[in-house]
């Protein structure tokens, strides 16, 4: 079945401090991509999706590209903030029409930025 | 105003005892999901719901029955609830018909806690 592999952390970082959360995927036809952060004690937001290869999703300074050719999304920021802190979660959505498709999550990284 | 809501928060209840959890989007989608998020931060999918069609059904104990009266509404239900099903419940929405899109909207999670 479809899964998807993300760095589990957790993982500290200074303030600005450069920030690369891999995401790979296995998938039998073209999923749509996701990454979904948590902030403490609330649920689950939307960062950024891109629906085919080569697109690139891009939010609050977080990017990542759809690379079918290596299966990943990888989740990059420049300079991390104290407010990035939180859980991020990779996702793929794959399936037909009419409620059966679903999102597949990665296992969660745990991201704490430090002052 | 809020996309998807659920109630309660926070529940927390003995052994044994039978308990429901309410979720509610108005963003007008058409499927509606439950998730479930085990101590280690891993999300998993319970059910689906499309137009108030039971779609998604994971392996998941006779216990815990879904409902949805409408298209904007899916409730859970879990009997005689045991102490492994301490977790947070996430509900979710998202539009699979026409005009899809493909993300899911979470609802801010139930912290089910057996006692």
């Amino acid at each position: 079945g479809d899964s998807v592999t993300q760095m589990e952390g957790p993982v500290t970082l200074s303030e600005e401090a450069f920030l690369t959360i891999n995401c790979t995927y296995t998938a039998t036809g073209y999923p749509s991509l996701f990454w979904y952060v948590q902030y403490p004690g609330e649920g689950l937001q939307l960062l950024l999706k891109a629906t085919k290869a080569d697109d690139k999703g891009s939010n609050k300074g977080f990017e990542a590209t759809y690379r079918k050719e290596t299966t990943s999304f990888h989740l990059e920021k420049g300079s991390v903030q104290v407010s990035d802190s939180a859980v991020y979660f990779c996702a793929l959505k794959e399936g037909a029409q009419g409620g059966s498709e679903k999102l597949v999550f990665g296992k969660g990284m745990k991201l704490t930025v430090n002052p | 105003d809020t996309a998807v809501s659920q109630t309660p928060k926070y529940l927390v209840t003995q052994m044994g005892n039978d308990k429901s959890i309410k979720c509610e989007q108005n963003l007008g989608h058409d499927t509606m999901y439950w998730y479930k998020q085990d101590s280690k931060k891993f999300l998993k999918i319970m059910f689906s719901y499309n137009n108030k069609e039971l779609i998604i059904n994971e392996t998941v104990p006779n216990r815990f029955s879904p409902k949805s009266p409408d298209k904007a509404h899916l409730n859970l239900h879990i009997n005689s609830l045991e102490l492994g099903d301490s977790a947070v419940y996430f509900c979710a929405s998202s539009q699979e018909g026409r005009r899809k899109n493909t993300e899911a909207f979470f609802g801010q999670g139930t912290r089910l806690t057996v006692v």
